[in-house]
């Protein structure tokens, strides 16, 4: 079957801008969750969606949204772009949620942020 | 959270089994033990997970303490593949799954 899908793979931006990043997970999949991933600060969690509905939240400012539809497509959305925000964010499906066992994770988006 | 500590880097000779111990003494009851390993230039990918019992899939074996407080993930034959990150990750309901640091194997020929 399909693996989780993110869109676009890499992508370029200057400060200030937005950007919106997209992640089809597995068919059947109902939990998405998003992480960033730096060579400073590893891999950070930064929310999960489970049936259109934001479960968990991690420690970003609230320039850092996301949302999910009925298909279980989730999109993250980050505003007023800064330097810092340049990472790998790296979406996650599974059936239920991180806890219950198996996360599976797309390639990532690469984003710059120049 | 519960707190990991796990080497920065490990060392196998491919071929050879390879055990990446993990620290996690502030465990709670609940917690499963997590594990994940992300190669280069991919997204991280789902090792192996466990509560109180060993366990064995077919990538690897999850061998926990009776205390909890510790785990070793026992890759039986290294190969060139399995070169990697390897998180270990106690989480639980409530909690997030939060990767720390975790271990860069490295699998000599």
């Amino acid at each position: 079957k399909a693996g989780v899908t993110q869109t676009p793979r890499y992508l370029i931006k200057t400060r200030g801008q937005q950007v919106t990043l997209s992640c089809s997970p597995i068919s059947g999949h109902r939990s998405v969750s998003w992480y960033q991933q730096t060579p400073g600060q590893g891999l950070q969690f930064l929310f999960e969606y489970f049936s259109e509905t934001q479960r968990n939240k991690g420690n970003f400012p609230g320039r850092f949204s996301g949302r999910q539809f009925s298909n279980s497509r989730s999109e993250m959305n980050v505003s007023t772009l800064e330097l810092g925000d340049s990472a790998l964010y790296l979406c996650a499906s599974s059936l239920a949620g991180w806890n219950t066992g198996e996360l599976f994770f797309g390639e990532g988006s690469r984003l710059t942020v120049l | 959270d519960a707190k990991t500590t796990q080497p920065n880097s490990m060392e196998s000779n491919e071929e050879e089994p390879v055990h990446l111990p993990c620290n996690h003494s502030t465990i709670s009851g609940t917690d499963y033990i997590h594990w994940y390993r992300q190669l280069p230039s991919q997204g991280p990918e789902y090792v192996i997970h466990g509560l109180t019992s060993n366990v064995n899939n077919r990538m690897a074996s999850l061998a926990i303490a009776e205390d909890r407080k510790s785990s070793t993930l026992i890759l039986h034959r290294a190969t060139l593949r399995d070169a990697a990150v390897y998180y270990c990750i106690p989480s639980g309901a409530g909690n997030m799954l939060t990767f720390g640091g975790g271990t860069r194997l490295m699998v000599k020929p």
